[in-house]
């Protein structure tokens, strides 16, 4: 049984519109809520990150939101640009230190110039 | 050379080799972890290392042995491996957490892409 789950396979956004990529989950014992983006041929890297007590963290243009009681998070690009196309996972961590990550399948986000 | 490299970044195998994946960080970090990605699935924690010793084991096949000599190196032995074990096997590290430090973020290698004929 996933406790992660990306719905949404794939999603693909105008360039300078704003991209809204899922992410809900089961276990409300989770106390940090990460995304990562990955290119082709290279490995995930660490994008943004929220932590269990708050509901909003803006980072340029990468906004994520916590909504602890519908178990959901959300990343937001705004403007989307070409070069955002990616594979983007969220990932959850916790309860504790030296929790583990759960991913999820991950969204294939492509931004049309 | 800066972040985490593995090598081979491909890899085609029978059955009846036995090979192994090299992960290497250059950041200093006190935990590795392997990772295994297979098509339409999330990422799988296969093994954990902080400071060298084995705190996770998620339940991994015997034909895959990892080992970690150092805090800087990292390596997956394969032994006897199955077509379903093709894969990307990721490497990550990261400097760990206290409940205190914030997210745990790890740096991942680019991966090592393993085809088991």
């Amino acid at each position: 049984d996933q406790q992660v789950k990306q719905n949404s396979p794939s999603l693909s956004v105008q360039e300078g519109r704003i991209s809204i990529l899922n992410c809900d989950y089961t276990n409300s014992m989770f106390d940090y809520f990460l995304w990562y983006k990955k290119y082709p041929a290279e490995g995930p890297t660490f994008l943004i990150s929220i932590s269990s007590i708050k509901d909003k963290n803006e980072d340029g243009r990468f906004t994520v939101f916590l909504n602890k009681s519908a178990k959901h998070l959300s990343l937001h690009i705004v403007p989307s640009q070409p070069g955002d196309s990616a594979v983007y996972f969220c990932a959850l961590e916790g309860p504790g230190a030296n929790s583990k990550l759960t991913f999820g399948k991950g969204i294939t986000l492509s931004v049309r110039p | 050379e800066t972040g985490v490299t593995q090598t081979p970044r491909h890899l085609v195998m029978g059955m009846t080799n036995k090979k192994s994946l090299k992960c290497e960080q250059h950041l200093g970090h006190n935990a590795m972890y392997w990772y295994k990605q297979s098509a339409k699935k999330p990422l799988e924690l296969m093994f954990v290392y902080s400071l060298e010793e084995r705190v996770e084991n998620n339940s991994v096949p015997s034909r895959f042995s990892p080992e970690c000599p150092n805090s800087s190196h990292l390596f997956l032995h394969l032994h006897t491996l199955q077509p379903e074990d093709s894969a990307l096997y990721l490497c990550a590290s990261s400097q760990g957490r206290t409940t205190f430090s914030g997210a745990n973020v790890l740096t991942f290698g680019a991966g090592s892409r393993l085809t088991v004929l």
